[in-house]
């Protein structure tokens, strides 16, 4: 199974700041990456597809990078409602496995 | 607009089946373009794929769980079911159920929360 590690676990930030969260796959997974946002309480939802592919309606301030193992989200400017735990999964191959989470908070 | 509704009961006893539904409108389950999962979250932690399903009835399960969980569909009713037998406290957490597309989960259910206790 491709196991998924993220950092930092967590990263205290202000209004405005530029935000970058590292997710890593334990084997190559080309660019079969997602990318979610979760508050407390809510479901998880997409933000990013295929590693570098904005969902609808996301706002251009998110954005993904990477192939192979090492992946990048980044928050350009980040807004009050972006405060919220990010998970990044890989989408190669069953079994789908999620990153433990990047908590983004103030 | 998709929505995705888990229904079943909250409490489950040790040793007994888990059991969830989850009931899809504004779309038609009976798609060859999506799959259908089944996410859970025990509380304060991650993440955790279950299994999903197509419409044709293909499983694909977590080989974590995979001698304990069942999903089918009901394309008539349009709907697609858990059951996770044998449960034990380390599977209470909210469940999860959503649409897949290539792998991601783009649309979710709210999510329910499963407590296994006595």
């Amino acid at each position: 199974d491709i196991q998924m590690t993220q950092s930092p676990s967590s990263v205290s930030a202000s209004v405005g700041d530029r935000v970058t969260i590292t997710c890593r796959g334990s084997q190559g997974i080309s660019s079969w990456l997602a990318w979610y946002q979760q508050k407390p309480g809510k479901a998880p939802k997409l933000l990013i597809y295929g590693a570098s592919n904005l969902h609808s309606g996301v706002p251009s301030r998110f954005s993904g990078s990477g192939s192979g193992t090492d992946f990048t989200l980044t928050i350009s400017s980040l807004q009050p409602e972006d405060f919220a735990t990010y998970y990044c999964q890989h989408t190669n191959s069953f079994p789908f496995t999620f990153g433990p989470g990047t908590k983004v908070d103030i | 607009q998709l929505q995705l509704q888990e229904s079943g009961p909250g409490l489950v006893k040790p040793s007994e089946t888990l059991s969830l539904t989850c009931t899809v409108s504004g779309g038609s389950i009976n798609s060859s373009s999506y799959y259908w999962g089944w996410i859970r979250q025990p509380p304060g932690k991650g993440l955790e794929w279950i299994g999903t399903i197509y419409y044709s009835g293909s499983t694909f399960y977590n080989p974590s769980l995979n001698s304990r969980v069942s999903i089918s569909v009901d394309t008539s009713k349009n709907q697609f079911s858990l059951k996770l037998s044998s449960v034990t406290a380390a599977d209470t957490a909210v469940y999860y159920c959503a649409r897949q597309v290539t792998g991601d989960f783009d649309y979710w259910g709210q999510g329910t929360l499963v407590t296994v206790s006595s």
